[in-house]
């Protein structure tokens, strides 16, 4: 069984420029989460989304969006962006329905997108 | 306060010594609890859930949850040097239904 596949798995971008990170599930998993990783503030979350509905949203600016399509393949876009938007992006699947449906919190994390803003 | 709180490390045990992790939450309705382990430019992965006061084994990991001190923590016997990693204590907080990870805490394993 494939397990959470991301991509790109690296990208450099510069200041000003937006970028779209993608992320396929857990074949079955139709709820997926996104994190941001940076080593000053750890693992935050940034929104979760089930059955193309975005279901929690974390304390991020409007820079940062996301989707989820019909086959629970999900893409985040950062707009405009910053120096301090260097992370790991990291997305997570989880079974049904999903932390803020009332399920476990046992997530399978992909390998992650690290970006790099220069 | 931060939410999730751990002893940010590092931490050092010999091999074949017990490792102790520790974990405090503020959130005092949080229900659920979980400790995940992150090697060195890898993803994190879930290694133990525990949702109910005690103890919690798992082969080598046991889960010790105390509700009442908001304290999770996370025993690892006969320490191997495969076991050296972060571990991220991470909590369902309230009626937020999000997952908020502590900073975690690097564990090295000496052989």
């Amino acid at each position: 069984k494939a397990g959470v596949t991301q991509t790109p798995r690296y990208l450099i971008k510069t200041r000003g420029q937006q970028v779209t990170l993608s992320c396929s599930p857990i074949s079955g998993h139709r709820s997926v989460s996104w994190y941001q990783q940076t080593p000053g503030q750890g693992l935050q979350f940034l929104f979760e989304y089930f059955s193309e509905t975005q279901r929690n949203k974390g304390n991020f600016p409007g820079r940062f969006s996301g989707r989820q399509f019909s086959n629970s393949r999900s893409e985040m876009n950062v707009s405009t962006l910053e120096l301090g938007d260097s992370a790991l992006y990291l997305c997570a699947s989880s079974t049904t329905p999903g932390l803020a449906g009332g399920g476990a919190g046992e997530l399978f994390f992909g390998e992650g997108s690290r970006l790099t803003v220069l | 306060q931060k939410e999730v709180e751990q002893n940010s490390g590092p931490l050092s045990v010999p091999e074949g010594a017990i490792a102790s992790l520790n974990c405090t939450y503020s959130d005092r309705v949080s229900q659920s609890f979980f400790w995940y382990r992150q090697y060195s430019g890898k993803s994190p992965e879930l290694i133990m859930s525990i949702y109910s006061n005690g103890d919690k084994e798992d082969g080598r990991f046991t889960a010790q949850l105390n509700k009442a001190s908001q304290y999770v923590s996370l025993l690892i016997r006969d320490s191997q040097p495969s076991d050296s990693a972060t571990y991220l204590c991470a909590v369902i907080s309230g009626s937020a239904r999000q997952l908020t990870f502590g900073s975690g805490t690097q564990l090295t394993v000496l052989p």
